[in-house]
Formats: C-alpha cells, sequence, structure tokens
C-alpha cells in the first residue's frame, strides 16, 4: 500500500478497547472540524464533523469532543475494530476559508487482535 | 450514487514534463478542492473551484494550475515537473462552498523521475 506518513505518532490499542485520537489545532478562528480515516492505498474518508457551537457530537461508535479554550479536538471509536486500523486526520477551517481545510500531521492506529 | 472518481490511478513523468489530472465529483457536487499529500508535508490544499471559477488558492507555485467545467469536472496540471512534485494529488468534492462534508476520491499516484 502506499505510505500516507514515514514518522506518524502511532497507537496500538487492543481490540474491543476504546481508542482515543487527539488533535491541537492553532488557528483561532476555525469553526468547522472534521476527522478523516484513510486507509492504504486509499483517499480520506469522512469520519465525523462538529462545528463550533457544539463542544461534542456522536456518531456510529464515534465521539468527536472539541475544547476551544484550548484549541483541543478528539475523536473516540468505542469498542475498536481491526477494520478501524487506520491513519487519522484532523482537518480545520475558518468560515472565511469556505472549502479550505487545514489538515493535521495525522496518527496511525493499529488494532491488536 | 457514484463517489468521488479520479483519472489516472498511477503515472510516472520525467523532469521538465506537464501533467493534467482529472476529478468527476460527486453527481450534484459543485465544489471540487484538490490537495496534495506527502510523507514530508502531508496533506496540503492547492485550490478549490466552484461553479468554474476559482475560490481558494494554497501556497503553491504558479505552476500548479487547474480549471473546472461546466459540469463541474475539473483538471489540475503541473507543469515543469520536478522531483519534489511526486506526491498523492486527491480531490474531493462538496456540495457546495459553505463548509460542507467533503469527500475525497482515491487519488492520483505521481511519480516524478
Amino acid at each position: 500500500g502506499e505510505s500516507v506518513g514515514l514518522h506518524l505518532p502511532t497507537l496500538s490499542v487492543q481490540e474491543g478497547d476504546n481508542s482515543i485520537i487527539n488533535c491541537a489545532y492553532s488557528n483561532s478562528a476555525s469553526d468547522y472540524f472534521i476527522w478523516y480515516k484513510q486507509e492504504s492505498g486509499k483517499g480520506p474518508q469522512f469520519i465525523i464533523d462538529i462545528r463550533s457551537n457544539m463542544d461534542k457530537r456522536q456518531g456510529q461508535r464515534v465521539t468527536v469532543l472539541l475544547n476551544k479554550t484550548v484549541k483541543h479536538l478528539s475523536l473516540q471509536i468505542a469498542a475498536t475494530q481491526p477494520g478501524d486500523s487506520a491513519v487519522y486526520f484532523c482537518a480545520e477551517t475558518p468560515k472565511a476559508a469556505g472549502n479550505k481545510l487545514t489538515f493535521g500531521g495525522g496518527t496511525r492506529v493499529l488494532v491488536k487482535p | 450514487k457514484a463517489g468521488v472518481t479520479q483519472t489516472p490511478r498511477y503515472l510516472i513523468k520525467t523532469r521538465g514534463q506537464q501533467v493534467t489530472l482529472s476529478c468527476s465529483p460527486i453527481s450534484g457536487h459543485r465544489s471540487v478542492s484538490w490537495y496534495q499529500q506527502t510523507p514530508g508535508q502531508g496533506l496540503q490544499f492547492l485550490f478549490e473551484y466552484f461553479s468554474e471559477t476559482q475560490r481558494n488558492k494554497g501556497n503553491f507555485p504558479g505552476r500548479f494550475s487547474g480549471r473546472q467545467f461546466s459540469n463541474s469536472r475539473s483538471e489540475m496540471n503541473v507543469s515543469t515537473l520536478e522531483l519534489g512534485d511526486s506526491a498523492l494529488y486527491l480531490c474531493a468534492s462538496s456540495p457546495g462552498t459553505g463548509r460542507y462534508e467533503q469527500y475525497f476520491g482515491p487519488g492520483t499516484r505521481l511519480t516524478v523521475t
């Protein structure tokens, strides 16, 4: 498969455990945030988004938390499965930037059986 | 609904040549954004097109250009290729410019030798 990052931070998690992936952003004007999952050889896949008027949003097995005070975003994956093994990216954009996303460096998640 | 398609999937070019990559967005989507992904720099925004007009531009040299057609299909062109242009080029489509979810295609892997 294609390498999306040679020196990514890696999170190893046991199958069935919960995973927490963290992301710090720097632009205090950012008000829309997205988490993407990228598997080897594929483009990023949308997971969940959150706007700055919320501090928590839940999807299927995933929860995103936003702390605007410290400019921190996290993605929680419940009951992690082998299919969750991938690289996860957070992305942000301020209102003035429209669809111009700024991506974080990514975190590799490895699920151990 | 068909996803975002990109052609070709793989390309090998020589320094100094030029290349054109194509992207067909999800039906009904009018915004197309392009990103470059490399192990060293991660995912970086190139430009966004909406209704055949460039709406946003990233910090790339003028050798990188794009356009969008009336059917929302988009092309990007890189002239006078350099070794450092080797990357995965990703296209993302979105319904509009109001910071909606962006859906990525599988990418075009460009190798410059």
